[in-house]
């Protein structure tokens, strides 16, 4: 069955360093999202990019922190200079884009952990 | 500002009986909900969803209930396996691009 696979399972960095998240979502899923849940609190929502382009994004979603499908397959999340707040789970989700179904299919998640 | 809210954060079964996991929304124009199960240091796997246009929506062991009125859903497991023990989340369609909105959780334990 197709999967949501995300790289790395667990990232450790510095204060202030540029973090690449990585996610290759289901093949012919037309709809990405990157969510995060701190540890504790609820999964949040991001960003959303149909089209090649970002569709919608929440409050959380600032300047730091850009998306990128460089080619056919990867959808990269990253975030410029990371902050303590910054650590948690960070998952990606993709959905078909059919007309049937809403049903979004999540990665295992990445978890960052921001020194 | 919890737009998608469960209350109970934890539930404790017996193997074998139902276990009914409650959830509440407070915005009227959210027409479809999903139900994930979470093990640590797992992604959200999706179970089962329902839309506005429903009130009932059956798979196998899980069954999900939906009142409009009272913007309330459940999800029914029966019966109830220690498989099953994990964290439930209700969410709903957010934005028009489908962004979900995530309730705090449930953990739910099922003893043998």
């Amino acid at each position: 069955e197709p999967e949501v696979t995300q790289t790395p399972s667990h990232q450790v960095t510095q204060m202030g360093q540029e973090v690449i998240l990585r996610c290759v979502p289901i093949s012919n899923h037309l709809y990405f999202y990157w969510y995060r849940q701190i540890l504790g609190q609820k999964v949040e929502f991001l960003v959303s990019f149909y089209n090649n382009e970002i569709s919608e994004k929440s409050e959380i979603f600032d300047d730091q922190f850009s998306v990128e499908r460089p080619d056919g397959s990867n959808f990269t999340l990253k975030i410029r200079s990371t902050k303590l707040e910054d650590s948690a789970m960070y998952f990606c989700a993709s959905r078909p884009g059919s007309l049937f179904t809403d049903t979004q299919y999540f990665g295992p998640g990445t978890r960052l952990t921001v020194l | 500002d919890q737009q998608v809210k469960q209350n109970s954060p934890s539930l404790s079964v017996q193997e074998g009986r139902i276990s009914i996991l409650n959830c509440d929304y407070t915005n009227s124009m959210f027409d479809y909900f999903l139900w994930y199960k979470k093990y640590p240091a797992e992604g959200p796997t999706f179970l089962i969803s329902i839309s506005s246009i429903k009130d009932k929506n059956e798979d196998g062991r899980f069954t999900v209930f939906l009142n409009k009125s009272a913007k309330h859903l459940s999800l029914h497991i029966v019966p109830s396996q220690p498989g099953d023990s994990a964290v439930y989340f209700c969410a709903a369609r957010g934005g028009s691009q489908g962004n979900l909105i995530f309730g705090k959780g449930t953990k739910l334990s099922v003893k043998p």
